[in-house]
């Protein structure tokens, strides 16, 4: 079974452009989550969809934001990038809540 | 507020040893527990977890305790190997403000010594 994927693996963009992730979830999952990870902060909870549906939101501004595929694939968009947005965002898939969650390797964004 | 912590962030251990990660957490109506193990360029892979109705689970040269009493969460390695040299995350799911969540810890990372 392919694991989780996520297009671009790097990427650099500069402030006040826009950036479009995307992530293709393990075959059958359902549930698509969002994270960015800094070496400062951990890992962020950016939000989860579920059936197209966007199920729970983190504590991000509204230039973060996601949406879902009826195949599940999701993509998250950054608009008026910011210099703090360099990061790693990271997808993970699973069947649901409470269930093993399967990460992808992450998408390397880099804002100058 | 809700917080997943880890103790000690860098962790020298000798090969072959066995390795002790922690982690405390305040939310007492965190329901279930994950471990993750994240390499150098790679995104964090599932360990183990617990839920709250268990105080020990074994896996393969891992075991995970939970101690409610005290919110504390620990991993053991066991004959520590070169391999297990990575980042490791303790991670609490709860639900809050009607929203399912799951909280990560700052995460402690493992060096393995000759």
């Amino acid at each position: 079974k392919a694991g989780v994927t996520q297009t671009p693996r790097y990427l650099i963009k500069t402030r006040g452009q826009q950036v479009t992730l995307s992530c293709s979830p393990i075959s059958g999952h359902r549930s698509v989550s969002w994270y960015q990870q800094t070496p400062g902060q951990g890992l962020q909870f950016l939000f989860e969809y579920f059936s197209e549906t966007q199920r729970n939101k983190g504590n991000f501004p509204g230039r973060f934001s996601g949406r879902q595929f009826s195949n599940s694939r999701s993509e998250m968009n950054v608009s008026t990038l910011e210099l703090g947005d360099s990061a790693l965002y990271l997808c993970a898939s699973s069947l649901g809540r409470g269930n093993e969650q399967y990460f992808g390797p992450g998408t390397r964004l880099t804002v100058t | 507020g809700e917080s997943v912590g880890l103790h000690l962030p860098t962790l020298s251990v000798q090969e072959g040893d066995n390795s002790i990660i922690n982690c405390a957490y305040s939310n007492s109506a965190s329901d279930y527990f994950i471990w993750y193990k994240q390499e150098s360029g790679k995104g964090p892979q599932f360990i183990i977890d617990i839920r709250s109705n268990m105080d020990k689970r074994q896996g393969q040269r891992v075991t995970v305790l939970l101690n409610k009493t005290v919110k504390h969460l620990s991993l053991q390695i066991a004959a520590t190997q070169p391999g297990d040299s990575a980042v490791y995350f303790c991670a609490e799911s709860l639900i809050m403000d009607s929203n399912y969540q799951l909280i990560w810890g700052a995460g402690t990372k493992l060096i393995i010594k000759p």
